[in-house]
């Protein structure tokens, strides 16, 4: 079965650093990769997507693929208190329009 | 921006009525789906459409279904609503992939359906 892998967390980091999220995924045949941030009791809301290997960014984030490890990460750099949110790493598989879901990171910045 | 719109954010119903969700996008996407929210169990699939009047299972389409008469309209129907129904219901809609796209989805605001 496909799967996406995220650790639950939470992952705690103080105002200012770098979190660091991570996501790996069991088909090789995964294209496209998205990262989407959660607020408690709203839906995802994408940020970002990558496809090709190496990285990608995008302001304060940073989304890192490498096809080789299956592995899949997403920096947030200065990281702020409305940063915390759950996040979810997602990938598509090449003959499908559906995505897979991981079942999120919580992440808790504290002033 | 892509605007996914749902008609009801919270919702309470009874055992056994028939429950209606409505969803609506309004950026002409050819996919649309409908997932279920549980704490620990993440995000899964119910339906999914890729085009009116298509539609696919996905990984848990036991005790609904699903109607697709207009492009931009997607509805999720619970036959009898069971308690174990219970649940954040969230639709969305993406593009199908091209030069621009590569299939990533856009949430509605969710539904929280409370069965008694």
């Amino acid at each position: 079965q496909k799967e996406v892998e995220q650790n639950s967390g939470p992952l705690s980091v103080p105002e200012g650093a770098i979190a660091s999220l991570n996501c790996t995924y069991s088909d090789r045949g995964s294209q496209s990769f998205f990262w989407y941030r959660q607020y408690s009791g709203k839906s995802p809301e994408l940020i970002m997507f990558i496809y090709s290997n190496g990285d990608k960014e995008d302001g304060r984030f940073t989304a890192q693929l490498n096809k080789a490890s299956q592995y899949v990460s997403l920096l947030i750099r200065d990281s702020q208190p409305s940063d915390s949110a759950t996040y979810l790493c997602a990938s598509r598989s090449y003959n499908t329009d559906k995505l897979i879901f991981g079942t999120g990171t919580r992440l808790q910045v504290f002033p | 921006d892509v605007k996914v719109t749902q008609s009801s954010r919270y919702l309470v119903k009874r055992t056994g009525e028939k429950v209606f969700l409505e969803c609506v996008q309004d950026m002409d996407h050819e996919n649309m789906f409908w997932y279920r929210q549980d704490p620990g169990l993440g995000l899964r699939l119910i339906y999914f459409s890729y085009d009116v009047k298509m539609k696919e299972k996905g990984d848990i389409p036991e005790g609904y279904s699903v109607s697709r008469e207009k492009k931009e309209r997607f509805s999720l129907i619970l036959e009898s609503a069971s308690t174990n129904q219970t649940s954040m219901y969230l639709c969305a809609s993406s593009p199908q992939p091209g030069l621009a796209s590569h299939n990533e989805q856009f949430f509605g605001p969710g539904t929280r359906l409370t069965v008694l």
